[in-house]
């Protein structure tokens, strides 16, 4: 069965500083790995995703993410943090193998708050 | 718009009441998804449409949740005989066939069973 664990709850920084938010996977296949982004009262958002191309996946506003096999971890980071990255950070796995290409199984989330 | 809408944003029921759901996809996406979030967790998969119909419902809870999408576009979830545990904020989402993982979330429901 494929899962996504999150080490965090919760990450707090300060603004300018960099940001790591872990995650561990297990798959029975070669796996394809997402991060999301929830910010309060929006809907969901593709930060960036690997399917087995290049192992460090650029993503937008600045994120990046890679994926290490041997580790089974795909760890989220950011140079320096801005007050506008504080959201849910989730990370999803999706069983390319299955052929099944919807069914996402989510991480429990991390809460990133960005101090001034 | 151009997103995923979804209505209605809140729905408070009593308990054993019905209730339905809807999820407007982005124009011209086949693929449909239906999750469930409850609080300090993340969405659960329920069931996930290809076209008109449920390529995959193995998230549904039990038979008190059903889901329709008649004409491959607007996706009904309807539930039965709520129960309090039904509470959470229900996620719709869709993608382009073939593009796997990149889903396109509405803001959900929130549903509050009383």
């Amino acid at each position: 069965a494929q899962s996504v664990t999150q080490l965090d709850s919760h990450v707090s920084v300060s603004e300018g500083t960099p940001v790591l938010l872990r995650c561990n996977y297990s798959s029975s296949y070669s796996p394809s790995l997402f991060w999301y982004v929830q910010h309060p009262n929006k809907g969901l958002q593709l930060l960036l995703k690997y399917t087995s191309a290049a192992t460090l996946v650029k993503g937008i506003n600045g994120f990046e993410a890679e994926f290490k096999k041997s580790e089974t971890s795909f760890h989220l980071t950011k140079p320096s943090a801005h007050m506008s990255d504080a959201a849910e950070y989730f990370c999803v796995v999706s069983d390319r193998g299955s052929g099944n290409t919807g069914k996402l199984i989510f991480g429990q989330g991390t809460t990133l708050q960005v101090k001034p | 718009g151009a997103g995923v809408s979804q209505t209605p944003s809140n729905k408070v029921t009593e308990k054993g009441k019905y209730v339905e759901l809807r999820c407007d996809p982005i124009s011209g996406h086949t693929a449909l998804y239906w999750y469930r979030q409850s609080l300090g967790q993340g969405p659960e998969f329920l069931i996930y449409f290809q076209g008109t119909g449920a390529a995959d419902d193995s998230g549904l809870p039990n038979d008190r949740f059903f889901a329709v999408r008649p004409e491959g576009s607007v996706s009904t979830l309807k539930i039965q005989r709520t129960e309090r545990g039904d509470s959470a904020v229900y996620l719709c989402a869709s993608s382009r066939q073939g593009v796997a993982g990149e889903l396109f979330f509405g803001e959900g429901s929130r549903l509050t069973v009383l």
